[in-house]
């Protein structure tokens, strides 16, 4: 079944420690990615997007994120994770006309 | 500028009863979306909208109905209530496919 997945259901790291966040899909074609973040209680917001060229992609907030054609997947990075990135992230494909999430992986920043 | 707007943002219904949530967006996009989500799934799409008067079915549409008479409108109904329809309930909209979606705060629904 076409699918996005993201293997973490919850990760912990150090405030300062860097962070990898993974993001599978299962699509024929490579679809359009995309990564979101949402804090408690609120709407997502984009973090970054991969639509063709550049493989490394930059964000907001000094997040990057890498597509890997040949692993189907687009993880997202950090070098040093501050306190105000505890969130849950969320990764995205448009494989069609729909945009298609992930079950999120819920980030918590150990002072 | 207010973006995408839902209302109401709370809501406890009982089973059977039915309600409509409305999306209401400010930014001309063609697409809009209904997600609900649960924990541990993540969002799952409801129905989507890719212009003014269409609308299409999305992974989890059984129970749910959805308009779109207006471009900037996006209506979510229930008709008959259940518990397994407690929720968060996004709304989402964007200019064309492959562009970045905004998201509503959400509406927290609860059917008991």
């Amino acid at each position: 079944a076409q699918s996005v997945t993201q293997p973490d259901i919850h990760i912990t790291v150090s405030e300062g420690a860097s962070l990898e966040l993974r993001c599978n899909y299962s699509y024929g074609a490579t679809p359009y990615l995309f990564w979101y973040v949402q804090s408690p209680g609120q709407g997502l917001q984009l973090l970054l997007k991969y639509f063709s060229g550049d493989t490394l992609v930059q964000g907001i907030k000094g997040f990057e994120a890498e597509f890997k054609r040949s692993q189907s997947s687009f993880n997202l990075r950090k070098p040093s994770v501050h306190w105000s990135d505890a969130a849950e992230y969320f990764c995205a494909v448009i494989p069609n006309n729909d945009m298609r999430f992930g079950a999120g992986t819920r980030l918590t920043v150990k002072p | 500028n207010a973006g995408v707007t839902q209302t109401p943002k709370f809501r406890v219904l009982k089973t059977g009863q039915s309600m409509t949530l409305l999306c209401a967006q400010d930014m001309n996009h063609e697409y809009m979306y209904w997600y609900r989500q649960d924990p541990g799934m993540g969002l799952r799409l409801i129905h989507y909208s890719v212009g003014e008067g269409t609308t299409a079915k999305g992974e989890v549409p059984d129970g749910y109905n959805v308009s779109r008479l207006k471009k900037q409108n996006f209506l979510l109904g229930l008709e008959s209530a259940a518990p397994s329809q407690t929720s968060v309930y996004f709304c989402a909209s964007s200019l064309v496919r492959n562009t970045e979606a905004f998201f509503g705060q959400g509406t927290r629904l609860t059917v008991v």
